[in-house]
């Protein structure tokens, strides 16, 4: 089956340390997307990779981390300094029609 | 500044009504606006979309109106179901620069529909 895989679904972690969320996907898309969904708020944009060794902020990237060192990986680390880091993260990625974007099925974070 | 404006922020209706969620759009360098439909605990999937070349789309009970004078699109959603019970995202987007293939969302709509 081809699609976007994020592990873990739930994750839970104590305030102060870093942790890192996992985006796979074998749809052999180039371009890769990073957001973080709280409610109300829609979807924000953290981080954005259109090829790989490369990427760009987005709207709200203070306080997480990415590398882009395989097509197919796209790594988010949630660092101590995000100061709300309690949240459903979602992977997103594209392929030759730039818009169409497609979604992993999210991992929620929980900081306590 | 919220570059895509979205509402209502929830709607309940009646199953067989047609709810209608509406967004805007400021940016006239858009020229791809699709909607997304996202279940409890799950990713959005796509569940339509429109280019401003056309001021309708229709895929099975679902419709897009675009507006482009307006800067305006909305969703329709013909004999509601239960099922159809979820969240609803606009976003909006452009085909050159930089950013190719960057989406920018409305804050989403909480759709319930009654049986």
């Amino acid at each position: 089956d081809g699609g976007i895989t994020q592990s873990p679904k739930y994750l839970f972690r104590k305030e102060g340390q870093n942790v890192t969320l996992s985006c796979e996907q074998n749809l052999n898309h180039d371009a890769m997307y990073w957001y973080r969904q709280d409610p109300g708020q829609g979807l924000r944009l953290i981080y954005y990779s259109q090829i790989v060794n490369d990427f760009q902020k987005g709207d709200i990237a203070e306080g997480y981390s990415v590398s882009r060192e395989k097509k197919e990986s796209f790594p988010l680390t949630v660092t101590s300094a995000q100061k709300n880091p309690t949240a459903f993260y979602l992977c997103a990625s594209h392929g030759t029609s730039p818009s169409e974007q497609y979604f992993g099925p999210g991992t929620r974070l929980t900081v306590t | 500044q919220q570059q895509v404006k979205q509402s209502p922020q929830s709607l309940i209706v009646q199953k067989g009504g047609i709810p209608i969620i509406n967004c805007a759009y400021e940016n006239t360098a858009f020229d791809y606006f699709p909607w997304y439909q996202q279940f409890p605990g799950k990713g959005p999937a796509l569940l339509i979309a429109i280019r401003p070349d056309v001021s309708e789309k229709k895929e099975g009970r679902f419709t897009i109106s675009f507006n482009k004078s307006a800067k305006q699109f909305s969703l329709h959603i013909m004999d509601s179901q239960p099922g159809d019970s979820a969240t609803y995202f606009c976003a909006a987007s452009r085909g050159r620069g930089s950013t190719l293939g960057r989406l920018y969302f409305g804050r989403g709509t909480q759709l319930t529909v009654w049986p």
